[in-house]
């Protein structure tokens, strides 16, 4: 089975624009949650999707929204961009609920300038 | 809510020789998991070992294991016979049993580096 994917692998972008990042989860994966890798906070949990409904969010600003398609797909979009949205995010699929284990995917580097 | 502890930032081990990496976390619950996650330089995240707190005997996986010490809340890893692949940075994670919670909360993660 392919692993998760994640598109783009790196991004450069400006302060004020926005970006989308793209995950495919593992084919039969139904959730698909959502983290913030940065040297200074660590990883952080950002959101989880299920059956193309948020089930789950952390204590992240509204500038950081996802959705999720009907093909389980996940996207996540972050606003007004900031400095500090500089980090590596991580997508990691599971089949459906906490007793699944999370596969990860090679993350999206977004580079804020 | 939950909190998960790696005081050790980094740890160093002689190829071949055995080290041991310790993780301790704070909850109130008492189903739930631990996850150990391993990330090389190429920062992909990768599942090392899984212990559900509901079991009493500690999950191996060829040359990696836990000592899970559910009263103490502590969960630490083992890997024997350290190879150069193992060079990474480890994450210890926590996830609740509760509702469909799939969040992980990660520990601040451990440098290991591998002494050829």
């Amino acid at each position: 089975k392919a692993g998760v994917t994640q598109t783009p692998r790196y991004l450069i972008k400006t302060r004020g624009q926005q970006v989308t990042l793209s995950c495919s989860p593992i084919s039969g994966h139904r959730s698909v949650s959502w983290y913030q890798q940065t040297p200074g906070q660590g990883l952080q949990f950002l959101f989880e999707y299920f059956s193309e409904t948020q089930r789950n969010k952390g204590n992240f600003p509204g500038r950081f929204s996802g959705r999720q398609f009907s093909n389980s797909r996940s996207e996540m979009n972050v606003s007004t961009l900031e400095l500090g949205d500089s980090a590596l995010y991580l997508c990691a699929s599971s089949l459906e609920g906490a007793s699944d284990t999370q596969y990860f995917g090679p993350g999206t580097r977004l580079t804020v300038l | 809510a939950q909190t998960v502890t790696q005081s050790q930032p980094e740890m160093s081990v002689q190829e071949a020789e055995t080290v041991t990496l310790s993780c301790t976390y704070d909850t109130s619950e008492s189903d739930y998991y631990l996850f150990w996650y391993k990330q090389p330089p190429s920062r992909q995240m990768i599942l090392v070992i899984r212990q559900e707190a509901y079991k009493q005997q500690n999950a191996t996986e060829n040359r990696f294991s836990v000592n899970f010490q559910k009263a103490a809340k502590s969960f630490s890893l083992k890997i024997s016979d350290s190879q150069l692949g193992d060079a990474a940075m480890y994450f210890c994670a926590y996830r609740s049993e509760e509702g469909a919670n799939s969040k992980l909360t990660f520990g601040k993660g451990i440098t290991l580096s591998v002494r050829p």
